[in-house]
């Protein structure tokens, strides 16, 4: 079946610590988007890619970094210079277009102390 | 700063009745607009996309959207238990690639 992949599920780190987050995909999509989401709000957009070996910075990347070597992966690197990365991560996937729908993963939930 | 707003909610409502959910956007050339559902510590899964003025209906679910007052709105018919989750209101631009998301509106759906 084709879908994202994300891990680990949960993921524990110590304050200072850089941590990577996975994403995988098999649906053959160009577009590849990390989001955050913190308890009771919206999605915010970390960074997306249109096309490998190319991404943009979205609303909130800082203390963030990503690479987009192969289509189907797009690593989300969170920084010690993230002043608060307790979240939920989720990637998702897109074809090109205007009236495309994102797809996501399952999400990597992080706990930093 | 393009916004989306929604109400928080929580909105409760009564199974078998209908559940209206509405969402506001902030930039005018928004183009196409989605409605997620999300359970609690789930991720976010597409239920209904619009693109046009009007209604556009999917089973017990109708989306409605109106450009020019730059609102869209999500009805669920007969309510069910397990429509309890937080909807998620998203616009994209025609100069956007990612989706812009409003902070979701919580349903509860009573027995």
């Amino acid at each position: 079946d084709g879908g994202i992949t994300q891990s680990p599920k949960y993921l524990f780190r110590k304050e200072g610590q850089n941590v990577t987050l996975s994403c995988e995909q098999n649906l053959n999509h160009d577009a590849m988007y990390w989001y955050r989401q913190d308890p009771g709000q919206g999605l915010r957009l970390i960074y997306y890619s249109q096309i490998v070996n190319d991404f943009q910075k979205g609303d909130i990347a800082e203390g963030y970094s990503v690479s987009r070597e192969k289509k189907e992966s797009f690593p989300l690197t969170v920084t010690s210079a993230q002043k608060n990365p307790t979240a939920f991560y989720l990637c998702a996937s897109s074809i090109q277009g205007l009236n495309s729908p994102l797809h996501f993963g399952n999400g990597t939930r992080l706990t930093v102390t | 700063q393009k916004e989306v707003e929604q109400n928080s909610g929580p909105l409760s409502v009564p199974e078998g009745a209908i559940a209206s959910l509405n969402c506001t956007y902030s930039d005018r050339g928004s183009q196409s607009f989605f409605w997620y559902r999300q359970y609690s510590g789930k991720s976010p899964e597409l239920i209904m996309s619009i693109y046009s003025n009007g209604d556009k209906e999917d089973g017990r679910f109708t989306a409605q959207l109106n450009k020019a007052s730059q609102y869209v709105s999500l009805l669920i018919r007969d309510s069910q238990p397990s429509d309890s989750a937080t909807y998620l209101c998203a616009v994209k631009s025609n100069s956007g690639y990612a989706l812009n998301f409003g902070k979701g509106t919580s349903l509860l759906v009573t027995p």
